[in-house]
């Protein structure tokens, strides 16, 4: 059980143009979800936090009209890299944790290259 | 803010050796969770210890959380090459906070 996915595993896309990202909790109810990036040979580090029904929660110096986060289902969350920039292109991560937040559940990630 | 140190940052080892990873936490550890991810790949939990002085075995790896509560080791009997990954120690941000905050990690190296 608690099984992460994220779609598209792996997205080319041309500079200025925008990509949706998605996370979902295949088989529970994830009350909140969170956004990591990694760089090469790096940590993940927090984006945000988002719970469902409500805003997103950034993290400090995370754009939030560059990096828009919809949790609008409890199994369902999108991050959409709008306006894409080389200095964009990295891993993205998705976790989720349920009702009882203890535990969070990572997706596969998604790699990102801005040409 | 709590800063998470982990030590060595790589690590290279022949097949069937023995190897030791540390992760140090500027404050004490709410929840001390290792994991382990594989390239291109999300990180998978490992274990998680909560009480000073605890030891947690996982076949061939065996986890030790300070007394402290500050400070946790790993250690790998007769690595594999299958280890091979970069191994990540996270605590949650604070009391009855859901946020991780991870370590840099240590990239391991198992040479067949």
């Amino acid at each position: 059980g608690a099984v992460v996915s994220q779609h598209p595993s792996r997205v080319i896309c041309k500079s200025g143009t925008s990509v949706k990202i998605e996370c979902r909790s295949l088989d529970f109810q994830a009350t909140t979800m969170f956004w990591y990036r990694q760089f090469p040979k790096k940590s993940l580090m927090l984006m945000a936090t988002s719970n469902e029904g409500s805003k997103a929660t950034y993290e400090q110096g995370v754009e939030k009209d560059k990096f828009l986060i919809n949790h609008a289902s409890l199994t369902l969350s999108t991050l959409t890299v709008t306006s894409a920039h080389p200095e964009d292109s990295s891993f993205y991560i998705c976790s989720a944790t349920g009702l009882r937040g203890d535990t969070q559940y990572f997706g596969p990630g998604t790699r990102l290259t801005v040409l | 803010t709590q800063l998470l140190e982990q030590s060595p940052q790589f690590l290279s080892i022949q097949e069937g050796e023995n190897l030791t990873v540390y992760c140090n936490s500027s404050s004490v550890f709410s929840s001390l969770q290792w994991y382990r991810q594989e390239p291109g790949e999300g990180p998978v939990l490992l274990v998680t210890v909560v009480t000073g002085g605890e030891v947690k075995k996982l076949k061939r790896l065996t986890f030790q959380f300070g007394d402290a509560r500050k400070d946790s080791s790993l250690h790998i009997t007769a690595a594999q090459p299958g280890d091979t990954g970069l191994y990540l120690c996270a605590d949650y941000s604070g009391a009855g906070s859901y946020q991780l905050t991870f370590g840099k990690g240590t990239k391991l190296s198992v040479i067949p």
